[in-house]
């Protein structure tokens, strides 16, 4: 397996506007999390789901974020409008519910809005 | 509410020496604990997982212990090499979920 693929990489946009981004998981996990990396507040969970359906968005900041999972290869992560205290590094990671919760993290998206 | 944090936040040793990285978390009942390893713009790796009934957990040159009576976790790395240098975390979820909880990392530097 190719492991969680993300995409894109890097995404530079203005304020104001919407950013998606988006995330395969791992055949097979049933399990896939949404996390925001930046230097002040470390990594944070913004949320998770479990066999495509959403459990815990406590950790997503506004309502303009969203998250939604499809079907269980693809995941979207939705900021609109955005703003650049957004700007940070967004990944995906998946695992398997009988994997003892190990995560397998994608690369990331950085993201700057300006 | 869980809050996990790692000393030292950077740390540079000379290539072959033995060193230890700690973790300390607030709330005794997690469900499993990770360390992963972060390089450079890249993702986390998962390096071991000690899940809560567990002591310590073993992968080549790694080992990592935990001791949820005290909330610590240790992470010792033999003889390290220039390719250890990475950022180190540490993360807790919480009893019965996959949900966790990351520390803010230690910046390891291994000098050749």
């Amino acid at each position: 397996d190719a492991g969680v693929i993300q995409s894109p990489r890097h995404e530079v946009t203005e304020m104001g506007q919407e950013v998606t981004l988006r995330c395969k998981p791992i055949s097979g996990h049933d399990y896939l999390f949404w996390y925001r990396q930046t230097m002040m507040r470390g990594l944070e969970l913004l949320i998770y789901f479990n066999n495509n359906v959403p459990i815990d968005d406590s950790g997503m900041p506004e309502d303009r974020f969203s998250a939604k999972m499809p079907n269980a290869s693809f995941s979207t992560l939705k900021i609109q409008p955005s703003e650049p205290r957004d700007s940070a590094v967004y990944f995906c990671a998946s695992s398997l519910m009988t994997g003892q919760g190990i995560q397998y993290f994608g690369a990331g998206t950085r993201l700057s809005v300006l | 509410k869980q809050e996990v944090t790692q000393i030292p936040a950077a740390l540079s040793v000379p290539e072959g020496e033995n060193l230890v990285l700690n973790c300390s978390f607030t709330d005794s009942a997690i469900y499993n604990l990770q360390w992963f390893r972060q390089d450079p713009g890249k993702g986390l790796t998962s390096l071991l997982l000690i899940q809560s009934s567990q002591r310590e957990q073993t992968s080549g040159r790694l080992n990592a212990s935990l001791d949820k009576s005290s909330g610590r976790s240790t992470l010792y790395i033999a003889a390290s090499q220039p390719g250890d240098s990475a950022t180190y975390l540490c993360a807790v979820s919480t009893s019965g979920t996959y949900k966790y909880i990351f520390g803010t990392g230690t910046r390891l530097k291994v000098l050749a």
